[in-house]
């Protein structure tokens, strides 16, 4: 079984909907993350969670907001989506104690499309 | 604040040729670096990664050597295969910037048969 997991894994939605992009993890790391996907642009960090009572935002976070239910769950919401927000969305984990010096690992990934 | 520049792609090489995609970074401290590889309608992945200067990290026949003195951090393989053919992303985890990882914008490479 994967150890980070997105759902949807596809979705198409209208402009001014509002949307939840759900992530799981197994790998019992604290630290979660959502970013953003666009070509030519690699990966922009919308919010980011460094445990449970911790959420930060990352450098584009406007139109979007987060809830980290548990350690292993980190949902993305945008309220009211619009077209801009078409884009390919990755949850990851990472726990920069263990070691591996803050690899990130990548759900993968849920590709939204905003009518 | 911290940065990460790589070459433009796609890249596009016929089977067994020699691979250099170039990266450079700015960061304010001392930085780990990363290459992550991503295929086709996956996520991304780590390929290597290298914690410290002159260090150097390799996987599959891919290497990158971490240059404190050129803050570059460049991928090569001797000799592609068909199924290298992926989106490659150079990444940068730094202490003070809370170990948030910041990554390039991807170059995508094509091995032709």
């Amino acid at each position: 079984d994967a150890d980070v997991t997105q759902t949807p894994r596809n979705r198409i939605t209208k402009t001014g909907k509002r949307i939840m992009l759900e992530c799981s993890q197994t790998k019992g790391h604290d630290r979660m993350y959502w970013y953003r996907q666009d070509p030519g642009l690699g990966l922009r960090l919308i919010y980011y969670s460094f445990d449970v009572k911790d959420i930060n935002k990352g450098e584009i976070s406007d139109g979007y907001s987060v809830s980290r239910q548990a350690q292993a769950k980190f949902s993305l919401s945008l309220e009211s989506a619009i077209p801009n927000q078409t884009a390919l969305y990755f949850c990851a984990t990472s726990d920069p104690t263990s070691g591996s010096w803050n690899e990130q690992f990548f759900g993968p990934g849920t590709r939204l499309t905003v009518l | 604040g911290d940065s990460v520049t790589q070459m433009e792609g796609p890249v596009t090489l016929s089977e067994e040729a020699f691979l250099t995609i170039n990266c450079t970074y700015t960061a304010t401290g001392y930085p780990s670096l990363f290459w992550y590889v991503q295929y086709p309608g996956e996520g991304l992945q780590l390929l290597l990664k290298a914690t410290k200067a002159d260090d150097k990290g390799s996987n599959k026949g891919f290497e990158a050597t971490y240059r404190k003195e050129t803050t570059s951090f460049h991928l090569e393989k001797g000799s592609v295969q068909v199924s290298d053919s992926a989106v490659y992303f150079c990444a940068l985890s730094d202490q003070t910037g809370g170990f948030k990882t910041i990554f390039g914008a991807g170059t995508r490479l094509f091995v032709k048969a």
